[in-house]
């Protein structure tokens, strides 16, 4: 199956400070691709969509100047976030979606990159 | 707004016994996808249902979508630990338009005792 990568895949940081995560699709290209955040034993909660060439859209509730996304080019997107706390502390999945046009068949996920907040 | 209702949310069970996982959404499903997550890692994907009464296998896992397309069973063969995991329901926010978008059930934590 499609191959899709974070990086990094664990970062303590401290309160205040931003960090970036890269989410990279290795052998397809995506215009679209998701992100998520899982609290621990809790499922996926979609967060924003990164669109490739065009500002990413966010879920009800997420903000977006606390949770920058750019996706620079049609293989990468990077998820900042920006001022962290404590309460950020959590798994952020990106996916990418393999498709043709706006038919979304297959999604991989990435390895999910595990942020702590001190 | 769309809801998906996994059960059991958690499961136990000897190796080399079969079991079932049920999803049940709150509308009709367009796209049904089932991943397996291990605790702190990323989702593999298993398989993805479409149609109703469609059924798709994978080595000892098997997937159904019903014919109403509003519950999906995830059935595992002769377990093994391998097996253990969390297995995870998702479909399509946007429901018929297929945005890509993925809501997920709760989850159910399969545990395989050797």
């Amino acid at each position: 199956g499609a191959v899709v990568s974070q990086h990094p895949s664990w970062v303590i940081c401290k309160s205040g400070t931003s960090v970036k995560i890269e989410c990279r699709s290795l052998d397809f290209q995506a215009t679209t691709m998701f992100w998520y955040r899982q609290f621990p034993k809790q499922s996926l909660m979609l967060m924003a969509t990164s669109n490739e060439g065009s500002k990413a859209t966010y879920e009800q509730g997420v903000e977006k100047d606390k949770f920058l996304i750019n996706h620079a080019s049609l293989t990468l997107s990077t998820l900042t976030v920006t001022s962290a706390h404590p309460e950020d502390s959590s798994f952020y999945i990106c996916s990418a979606p393999k498709g043709a046009g706006l038919l979304f068949y297959e999604q991989y996920f990435g390895p999910g990159t595990r942020l702590t907040v001190t | 707004s769309q809801e998906l209702e996994q059960s059991p949310q958690s499961l136990i069970v000897q190796e080399g016994k079969n079991l079932t996982i049920n999803c049940t959404s709150s509308k009709t499903l367009y796209g049904l996808y089932w991943y397996k997550q291990k605790y702190g890692e990323g989702l593999i994907f298993l398989m993805m249902l479409q149609k109703g009464g469609e059924e798709k296998s994978h080595e000892k896992i098997t997937a159904k979508l019903d014919e109403k397309k509003q519950q999906s069973s995830l059935h595992i063969t002769a377990s093994q630990p391998s097996h253990a995991g969390i297995y995870l329901c998702g479909a399509d926010k946007g429901g018929s338009s297929n945005t890509g978008k993925l809501i997920f059930g709760q989850g159910t934590t399969l545990q395989v005792k050797p």
